[in-house]
């Protein structure tokens, strides 16, 4: 079965500071794509970094990268220097069967992430 | 400006009464779906379409229908709504490219009583 498992309900990190969310997932697919995105209070859902499961290198976005470890099937986010912009609930999400009839996105519960000043 | 538009944001609705949330894409993009939120839960897909006449079920279909007459257009509709599907709903759209994002719309909050 396919699961994304974020096991980190919450966490806090001080303003500045780098903080690292953990995503482990699970597939017997080969070909799969690992996804971040974030929801802010206000709800909407913005996309940050993806990582395919057979690039070589981890996936950076500008504060934004993706510590991709596949013999560990894990996919953790680390967001460098944070700022108070960044509390926000964090979702991992994996698609797999890229040649298969669903290609849908299968989510984590999400981590709740508080930045403090 | 490329944008998934989900209409109504906010809806309160009495058990029974057929309701339909809209949503529309202007990318393009072949493949849409459906996503409710719960806390705890994540999201889950309901419904998605590869394509225009094109639909299959997600993972919690029951009680939803869709359709997509239009490539651009892909509502979703509760005939007879119960207090189990209040949640937080989503649209999303993209191309079918090998690790194409997803786009969002800004969310459905439906409350059923």
């Amino acid at each position: 079965a396919q699961k994304i498992t974020q096991t980190q309900p919450g966490m806090f990190v001080q303003e500045k500071e780098a903080v690292t969310l953990d995503c482990t997932y699970d597939t017997s697919d080969p070909s799969y794509g690992l996804f971040w995105y974030k929801q802010p209070s206000s709800g909407e859902m913005i996309f940050l970094i993806y990582q395919g499961s057979y690039d070589q290198q981890n996936a950076t976005e500008g504060r934004y990268s993706l510590n991709f470890q596949k013999a560990r099937k894990s996919a953790n986010l680390v967001i460098s220097a944070s700022q108070l912009g960044d509390s926000a609930m964090y979702f991992c999400a994996m698609r797999a069967s890229y040649g298969g009839a669903t290609n849908k996105l299968i989510f984590g519960t999400g981590t709740l992430l508080a930045v403090q000043p | 400006e490329a944008q998934v538009t989900q209409n109504p944001r906010y809806l309160i609705t009495v058990t029974g009464k057929k309701l339909t949330v809209t949503c529309s894409q202007n990318m393009n993009h072949e493949y849409m779906s459906w996503y409710r939120q719960d806390p705890g839960l994540g999201l889950r897909q309901i419904y998605y379409s590869m394509n225009v006449e094109v639909t299959d079920k997600g993972d919690v279909p029951e009680g939803y229908k869709v359709s997509r007459k239009e490539k651009r257009n892909f509502p979703l509709i509760l005939e007879s709504p119960s207090p189990n599907q209040t949640s937080l709903y989503f649209c999303a759209s993209r191309t079918l490219t090998t690790g194409a994002e997803a786009f969002f719309g800004q969310g459905t909050r439906l409350t059923v009583v």
